[in-house]
């Protein structure tokens, strides 16, 4: 069964700043799709950034981008020029590829402080 | 383009009853999933419907079910209720396509006293 860790309950960073959220996986695919999902105190939940597992490159959106190390099952966020309302829960997750499901499996979370 | 829906918002429920929580997904996506969020556990998926077929379960007794109806809107079902099922449920819909993201809702938050 696939899992997905997150090691960093609470991290925060100031305005302006830049922030590395950490997530590792277990899994023995090969064709896989992460993702980082935000929810803020309204509870819903928006992605951020997907990256899937047979591209090399790193995905970016914006201010936020990852860095996918398939060899290592890594796969951190870093949030540039952070803003108040980046505050919030970030989940990573995992989905198969193949198999027609479209089950997450989400890692526990790290909770974003953004001080002003 | 409404986003998906989910009702009711809150329900507080009292030990040994029965649930039933609705979504409406994003018009054309036929995929629904459940998810049952806890601060305890996290977030764990219970189930996925596609064309009104359940295509997969997560680990969960079967106090929990589900269905879907043709215009892919989804209903769970949790029976005789217990305190350890409060929580947030989130509900997201998908459109075909692997590379497509799932949207989800703002969730029902589940209190059983």
């Amino acid at each position: 069964a696939q899992t997905v860790t997150q090691s960093q309950p609470e991290m925060s960073v100031q305005e302006a700043e830049t922030v590395t959220l950490s997530c590792t996986y277990d899994t023995s695919e090969s064709d896989y799709y992460l993702f980082w999902y935000k929810q803020p105190p309204s509870r819903q939940m928006i992605l951020v950034i997907r990256q899937e597992a047979y591209k090399q490159q790193n995905a970016t959106e914006n201010r936020f981008s990852v860095n996918f190390q398939k060899a290592a099952k890594s796969f951190s966020l870093k949030i540039s020029d952070s803003q108040l309302g980046d505050a919030a829960m970030y989940f990573c997750a995992y989905r198969r590829a193949q198999g027609g499901s479209e089950k997450l499996v989400f890692g526990k979370g790290t909770k974003l402080t953004v001080n002003p | 383009k409404a986003g998906v829906t989910q009702t009711p918002r809150y329900l507080i429920k009292t030990r040994g009853q029965q649930v039933t929580l609705s979504c409406s997904p994003i018009s054309g996506h036929r995929s629904v999933s459940w998810y049952q969020q806890t601060p305890g556990q996290g977030l764990q998926f219970l189930f996925e419907y596609f064309s009104e077929t359940q295509r997969n379960k997560g680990n969960f007794p079967g106090r929990f079910s589900g269905r879907q109806f043709s215009n892919s809107r989804s209903e769970m079902n949790v029976s005789t209720l217990e305190l350890g099922d409060s929580a947030l449920y989130l509900c997201a819909s998908k459109s075909l396509g692997l590379v497509t993201e799932a949207f989800f809702g703002q969730g029902t938050r589940l209190t059983v006293v």
